[in-house]
């Protein structure tokens, strides 16, 4: 079956400008994760959803970061008035089920944001 | 605090020799860790994970909490093995925290 599928796979953004980035989680997982995975670094957390409740949100960087998963399915991950600092792959996973224990997680192929 | 140290940036190894790819973490508590690979144009995807005390495509982890540690090991290193490793913790909150990553680099 389809993996986790994130769009756009690129996103060239100028200073200031808002982005969308997309996240198809595998059909029926109820976890989904988002990263940020900046150049020569793992991923680093940014948030957690379980279901469309989003449990954990302790990892977004700034309140320019937001993210939704309205239905409980589809996921997008907001970032408001992009500086340089947020050129990363932004990376979403998602789990069969609940929190990080015993949930092998699957990785889409990642967006990557470059702000000029 | 959590946290995973990779202290290899880069390992390079002869085909056929062992390799063993160094994991430390700090967590106060019983944590799950994990080893996930991505290989060349590839997704990242998980390896093994200790709770599981498997083996994959060889490798092998063992968790040692007098350490901290969770070292990934292989004892014939095969060129398919190239690839960049990540070593994660998870505890009782929702995140996932990764190392830095090793790029192993399997010679002919």
């Amino acid at each position: 079956g389809a993996g986790v599928s994130q769009s756009p796979r690129y996103k060239v953004a100028k200073r200031g400008q808002d982005v969308a980035l997309r996240c198809d989680p595998i059909s029926g997982h109820v976890s989904l994760f988002w990263y940020q995975q900046a150049l020569g670094q793992g991923p680093e957390f940014l948030t957690y959803f379980q279901n469309e409740a989003q449990l954990d949100k302790s990892g977004l960087p700034s309140d320019r970061f937001f993210a939704e998963r309205p239905e409980g399915s589809v996921s997008t991950l907001k970032i408001q008035r992009t500086q340089q600092e947020d050129s990363a792959v932004y990376l979403c996973a998602s789990s069969l089920g609940r929190g990080t224990a015993y949930n092998e997680q699957f990785f889409g192929p990642g967006t990557r944001l470059t702000v000029l | 605090a959590q946290r995973v140290t990779q202290p290899e940036k880069l390992l390079s190894v002869f085909k056929g020799a062992p390799v063993e790819l160094k994991c430390n973490y700090s967590y106060s508590g019983s944590p799950e860790l994990f080893w996930y690979v991505q290989y060349s144009r590839q997704r990242l995807q998980l390896l093994l994970r200790h709770i599981s005390r498997e083996s994959i495509k060889g490798f092998t982890a063992d968790l040692n909490k007098g350490e901290t540690s969770f070292h990934l090991k292989k004892p014939f290193a095969q060129e398919e093995d190239s690839a960049m490793y990540y070593c994660a913790l998870s505890g009782l909150s929702f995140k996932t925290i990764f190392g830095a990553g090793t790029r192993l680099f399997v010679k002919a």
